[in-house]
């Protein structure tokens, strides 16, 4: 099975950087997800990491460390908008071919001015 | 941008009755994937579809759900014998390739009275 640990709310300041943390257990690792939902939205998706070291994309970054089992989610120049949950999302690939999520419980963020 | 879309986005009914729930996955995405989202908590893998048949499917997935691609552009969840639990956010989900980030619907409400 998976266990994915990841804070269940932050909060930080508009312009600020931020840091989510994830941490993971799964038996057949094939990518990581990082995934962002505004109440009552649907997740829209932020970036994907398979191999160890950072992704760029804008103002997100993910950090990726398989032998830690280790991810994180940068954001920076933080705008109000930026205010939502951030969910850590784990790929097993094992012996069946499951290619699922599974999904951490979600950070909170609030962005306050 | 292409999307995935989903019908209703609000479904109301009856405990014991069946409900059909409708995706529209993107038009050149081959795997397709069910989630659902209780309030205030995770989202959770229900089932992958891949080359018109189940390709995994989780614990939550039993006798009573059922997935269907009844034509070359919708795919379909049908709960049979609908239960008070059943009430949640039901997401649908496609992507290019297995190893490809999955894009979600806005998803449909489903309310069990």
């Amino acid at each position: 099975g998976q266990n994915i640990d990841q804070p269940t709310e932050m909060t930080a300041t508009e312009g600020a950087i931020v840091q989510i943390n994830c941490t993971y257990q799964t038996s057949g690792f094939n990518g990581l997800f990082w995934y962002q939902q505004h109440a009552g939205e649907a997740p829209t998706f932020l970036s994907y990491n398979v191999l160890d070291g950072l992704e760029e994309k804008g103002r997100f970054s993910s950090f990726l460390s398989r032998s830690k089992g280790y991810s994180y989610l940068l954001l920076k120049e933080l705008q109000m908008k930026d205010s939502a949950s951030y969910l850590c999302a784990v790929r097993d690939l094992l012996d069946t071919g499951r290619r699922a999520l599974t999904f951490g419980s979600g950070t909170r963020l609030q962005v306050q001015p | 941008e292409p999307e995935v879309t989903q019908t209703p986005s609000h479904q109301v009914t009856q405990m014991g009755q069946e409900v059909i729930l409708r995706c529209v996955p993107i038009s050149n995405h081959l795997y397709f994937y069910w989630y659902r989202q209780i309030l205030g908590q995770k989202v959770e893998f229900l089932v992958s579809f891949y080359n018109n048949e189940i390709s995994e499917k989780s614990e939550i997935f039993d006798d009573q759900f059922s997935v269907e691609r009844p034509d070359g552009s919708n795919f379909t969840l049908k709960i049979r014998s609908t239960k008070l639990e059943d009430s949640a956010m039901y997401f649908c989900a496609s992507s290019q390739g297995f190893d490809q980030p999955q894009h979600f619907g806005d998803g449909t409400r489903l309310s069990i009275l």
